[in-house]
């Protein structure tokens, strides 16, 4: 069973730019999970979807942070304009419907805003 | 404050001593999951508990969950260099069983020296 994709893995941009991270979960799984793991802290769930539908979006910042699930398959987290503080790693997630808890992570895309 | 407090934040052990990490919740727990994390890599699922005095293992890892007290311990007996890494604890502190929404400690630093 392929694992969870995340591409880039990393990116360096300078503040004010945009970027974009991509999800390719594991086949079959309905719910995806974008977290933020700034260094020394544990994640940070920003945004959670049910197929395309979101679930909870309530720590997402909404005025720079987009995500998006089309087609209730792959997902985009976007970031629009990037600020200092908004590097991290990002960590995509999936499980599969009703199995509380396991979740499978990808390797995650690592972002440094300078 | 955090949600999930975890216990020491970095622990250096000699290889073949044993070790404990702990997680303390400041709300009710509705499942508690223990990950593993490796520099650069994304989060591996170690186990989950649901009930309070449950107790699980996987090879020479331990995990209790104590519910009245909200607080999970994990034991390593006889540690080896596989298992250095960061040991992040998870907690589903919503108000139903099943949220599938997962909050994250900050991690404990496991070092394992010859």
């Amino acid at each position: 069973e392929a694992g969870v994709a995340q591409s880039p893995r990393y990116k360096i941009i300078e503040k004010r730019q945009s970027v974009a991270f991509w999800c390719n979960p594991i086949s079959g799984h309905a719910t995806l999970y974008w977290y933020q793991q700034i260094l020394g802290q544990g994640p940070k769930l920003l945004i959670q979807f049910q197929n395309n539908g979101v679930v909870d979006d309530s720590q997402l910042p909404k005025d720079r942070f987009s995500a998006e699930r089309l087609k209730g398959v792959d997902s985009t987290l976007k970031i629009q304009p990037a600020k200092l503080e908004d590097s991290a790693v990002y960590l995509c997630a999936s499980s599969r419907w009703g199995t509380t808890g396991e979740l499978f992570f990808g390797e995650g895309s690592r972002l440094t805003v300078l | 404050s955090q949600e999930l407090e975890q216990s020491p934040q970095s622990l250096i052990v000699q290889e073949g001593k044993n070790l404990t990490i702990n997680c303390t919740s400041s709300k009710t727990l509705y499942g508690l999951y223990w990950y593993k994390q490796k520099y650069g890599e994304g989060l591996i699922f170690l186990m989950m508990l649901q009930k309070g005095g449950e107790e699980k293992s996987h090879e020479k890892i331990t995990a209790k969950l104590d519910e009245k007290k909200q607080q999970s311990s994990l034991h390593i007996t006889a540690s080896q260099p596989s298992h250095a890494g960061i040991y992040l604890c998870g907690a589903d502190l919503g108000t139903n069983f099943g949220n599938e929404k997962l909050t994250f400690g900050t991690g404990t630093r496991l070092t394992i020296i010859p």
